[in-house]
């Protein structure tokens, strides 16, 4: 069965990155899109943009560009999001989900909730 | 980017009662292909968001027949029949039509 296996919660500091991990098992990894989505604390949902692991090419939400670098290692099936200059805004729940065939997340990762705190 | 108003905020029921949330887009959302990529999600308190109706009226697999979307263009209803508890939580619709893909703030589904 399909799973998305998110790496652990993460207490960085300011003005650092921060790099979380999405492991897929289940399927194909690399003929399938992954998508990243952020939830704020007590806010809705975000989405980030998606990567193609077959290939690397990815789309951007254009207000997370400079901020999201997704990235895919086929090796591992282990999809990757690194956040730069953090600051507590970026302060939230961060999902790696994938399409199904149905809608574009059909199925998703835990969540990892990044904290950014001095 | 596609604004998604979502309504009500909160929404108390009771159990074995109905619900009724709206979401409303700021452009249509039928895609050039004639597919409409409107979808639901719940989220249940400290979980992942799972998804329920896809491409406006379609129930995903195990979704029960309590749950039912409609609508076209920019206004779109997901309704649930016959409330039971594992359907409180928040609920989300999402638009796939156009780039970035946009989200409704939420609907949170609660007793009365």
């Amino acid at each position: 069965q399909v799973q998305l296996q998110q790496s652990g919660t993460e207490l960085v500091k300011p003005a650092s990155s921060v790099k979380i991990s999405c492991k897929a098992s289940g399927y194909t990894f690399t003929s399938n899109y992954m998508h990243w989505i952020r939830q704020q604390p007590g806010n809705g949902l975000e989405w980030i943009g998606w990567i193609y692991p077959g290939n690397g090419n990815t789309k951007y939400n254009q207000k997370f560009d400079g901020k999201a670098t997704l990235t895919a290692d086929k090796s591992s099936s282990t999809a990757y999001m690194q956040l730069s200059s953090l600051t507590s805004e970026d302060s939230a729940v961060y999902f790696c989900a994938r399409p199904g065939g149905y809608s574009p997340f059909d199925y998703w990762g835990q969540g990892v909730m990044v904290t950014v705190s001095s | 980017d596609v604004v998604m108003t979502q309504t009500p905020v909160s929404l108390p029921v009771s159990l074995g009662g109905q619900a009724s949330i709206s979401c409303r887009s700021s452009q249509s959302l039928v895609h050039s292909n004639g597919n409409t990529y409107l979808h639901w999600y719940l989220q249940k308190p400290g979980q992942s968001p799972q998804l329920l109706i896809y491409r406006v009226s379609n129930r995903f697999s195990g979704v029960p027949d309590r749950f039912s979307g409609s609508g076209s263009g920019t206004d779109f209803t997901l309704k649930i029949s016959r409330v039971e508890p594992e359907d409180l939580g928040d609920y989300y619709c999402l638009q796939s039509t156009h780039f970035p893909y946009t989200f409704g703030a939420g609907t949170k589904l609660e007793l009365k």
